[in-house]
Order: structure tokens, then sequence, then C-alpha cells
């Protein structure tokens, strides 16, 4: 099964609204730790915000925000007040606890913010 | 700089080639990773050193694929007899100092003919 699931191939948004990008992850290990990355056109990644599975408030990081469900294995990213430099890749990834060494990432989600 | 650098930025060879790729992590990160991106696809693990030492290889794709880390600070990705399915990025990260997250370099745009 996939660890990290991205439903969303492509997403447009509005200069300056928000937008979500959904992530849904599958693990049994009951300590893990989520995570959202960027990546523009130039090719790096760029890490943007984390949550961990203990954690009781969902993660904030300026613009950034993640709507942390976990019953439902849910991480998706939530940006406000889009900026057309927001236009670029995103990939959802997840750590383990028992498997510490590897980070599986998601398919990742194209945005597009358009002026 | 401060960030993870590779090198070399692009590559281009012949099948059956000898590439080296190069990373520099961030100073007194004692993690590194790598990992190779294909297009439209998500980052995949192919190796995670610890210090000197190879924590887990368990995302080589096959022996072509080598890496070491002598000193625990640069480490360097070996693929023999290059193939045109690894035409790819490879992507390094770093972390350390009890941070969660890994930090990643530009990658290597790698492309064999």
């Amino acid at each position: 099964a996939q660890k990290i699931t991205q439903t969303q191939p492509g997403m447009f948004v509005q200069e300056k609204e928000a937008v979500t990008l959904d992530c849904t992850y599958d693990t049994s290990d009951p300590s893990y730790g989520l995570f959202w990355y960027k990546q523009p056109s130039s090719g790096e990644m760029i890490f943007l915000i984390y949550q961990g599975s203990y954690d009781q408030q969902n993660a904030t990081e300026g613009r950034y925000s993640l709507n942390f469900q976990k019953a439902r294995k849910s991480a998706n990213l939530v940006i406000s007040a889009s900026q057309l430099g927001d236009s670029a890749m995103y990939f959802c990834a997840m750590r383990e606890r028992g498997n510490f060494n590897k980070f599986y990432f998601g398919s990742g989600t194209k945005l597009n913010v358009k002026p | 700089g401060a960030g993870v650098s590779q090198t070399p930025s692009n590559k281009v060879t012949e099948k059956g080639k000898y590439v080296e790729l190069r990373c520099d992590p961030i100073s007194g990160h004692t993690a590194l990773y790598w990992y190779r991106q294909s297009l439209g696809q998500g980052p995949e693990f192919l190796i995670y050193f610890q210090g000197t030492g190879a924590a887990d290889d368990s995302g080589l794709p096959n022996d072509r694929f080598f890496a070491v880390r002598p000193e625990g600070s640069v480490s360097t990705l070996k693929i023999q007899r290059t193939e045109r399915g690894d035409s790819a990025v490879y992507l390094c990260a770093s972390s350390g100092g009890g941070q969660e997250t890994q930090y990643f370099g530009p990658g290597t745009r790698l492309l064999v003919l």
C-alpha cells in the first residue's frame, strides 16, 4: 500500500485566496512525523511545515498550516493568501519512528497561482 | 553557503559509463540521505548514512549503485554501467542537531543517452 497519497495532480488558485492540498497517509506505527515540502521549478526541495503524531495542535508556519486529522489519517496543507511565488510542486512526506531512516514521499501536487 | 550543495548540477553521460555524484551536507549534520526523483514523481529513498556508515541502503535499486561517506561529511553516489533508466534527478539531504526535518540540496540532473 502507498504510504503517502496525494490525489490532486494539479490545482489552480486565484492570487490572495486560500488553497488546501490533500494528503492521506498509511501507517501502523503510533509515532510518526508528517512533513510538507515545496519544490519550485528550480528543483530544490524546501521544507515548509512539520506535524508530529502526538502533537495536540495543528502546526502553523506563517501562511502555512497543517490540518491534521489523525483518525482519518489526513494531513492537508492549507496555504492562506496565495502568492504568485507559491506556484510550485508540493510534496507530503512521512517518517515513522520504527523506521526512522526513511522518508516516504507522495507523488506531489502542482499548484498554479493565477494573477 | 550554509545549505546542502551538490555537484555537478547536470551530468550527461553515455549508456555504460561510470558516474559519480557528490553531496556536501550542512556542517555538523550527521545524517545524510540520497534520493532519486523521476519526472513527475516524489523523491524515492536510496540510502541513508549516519556518520560514516551506511545505516540503511535498502533503497539502492541494484548493485550498480554504491555510495560512500568516508569521513562522515561529504558523500559520493557512484553508478556503474549506467542505463537510460537511471536518468533522473538525484537529491541529497542532511539532518541533525535533533531536528526532525531534513534539508535538501539542489540536486544533480543525470541524463544517460
